[in-house]
């Protein structure tokens, strides 16, 4: 049974450029959370997509962006990078059906921005 | 809104001792979940327990134990015969009720990095 996976590992962008990360769910998994970890703290949530909508969203700007696929995969778009979004970009996979919800994560990529 | 704190940086623990996580919230839901992740330098973050409010026993899974203690929101992760492998930042994390609807992110603490000596 794989697990949550992520791609690419890591990522060198320079100030102004956008960025694709990629995200496959746990098998049996429908939701998909992306957290944005940086250096020494931990995960904030940046949004969340089920049935392929935004269903929840932190306290980040319009410049980070989401889709979800019917196969229930996902990708966070981040445009005009700066320095500040250098970071380990966590996806986490759920299902809406299980009690707990728990929610289990992917390896990370880690986006560094020049 | 909902808090999580962790007021330990870091913890050293001996090879085979147990060692207590801790960590305290704060949220005015009356059912919500904890969970405790461990991230190794790798920097996955690895499932370990799950603790819901309403569950009147302590969770466990293995090595792992949480010490539930409501009325004080309190939700201390234990460690027993703690391995060299354990070694890594633990967080605590809340999510709010599921029948919340669309409120299903994670709340995290700020971690404690725990080092276990041979």
């Amino acid at each position: 049974d794989a697990g949550v996976t992520q791609s690419p590992t890591h990522l060198i962008k320079t100030r102004g450029q956008q960025v694709t990360l990629r995200c496959s769910p746990k098998s049996g998994h429908d939701t998909v959370s992306w957290y944005q970890q940086a250096l020494g703290q931990g995960p904030q949530f940046i949004f969340q997509y089920y049935e392929e909508e935004e269903r929840q969203r932190g306290n980040f700007p319009d410049r980070f962006s989401g889709h979800q696929f019917p196969n229930y995969s996902s990708e966070l778009n981040v445009n005009a990078l700066w320095l500040g979004d250098s970071a380990l970009y966590l996806c986490a996979s759920s299902s809406r059906d299980y009690d707990t919800d728990t929610q289990y994560f992917g390896p990370g990529t880690r986006l560094t921005v020049l | 809104a909902q808090k999580i704190t962790q007021t330990q940086p870091g913890m050293f623990v001996q090879e085979k001792e147990a060692v207590t996580l801790d960590c305290t919230y704060d949220t005015s839901d009356q059912s919500y979940g904890l969970f405790w992740y461990k991230q190794p330098s790798s920097g996955e973050m690895i499932f370990l327990i799950y603790q819901g409010s309403y569950d009147e026993q302590n969770a466990t899974e293995g090595r792992y134990s949480l010490n539930f203690q409501k009325a004080r929101k309190s939700a201390n992760l234990v460690i027993s015969a703690s391995q060299l492998g354990d070694s890594a930042m633990y967080f605590c994390a809340m999510r709010r009720p599921i029948s919340s609807g669309s409120a299903r992110q994670l709340t995290f603490g700020s971690g404690t990095q725990l080092t276990v000596l041979p």
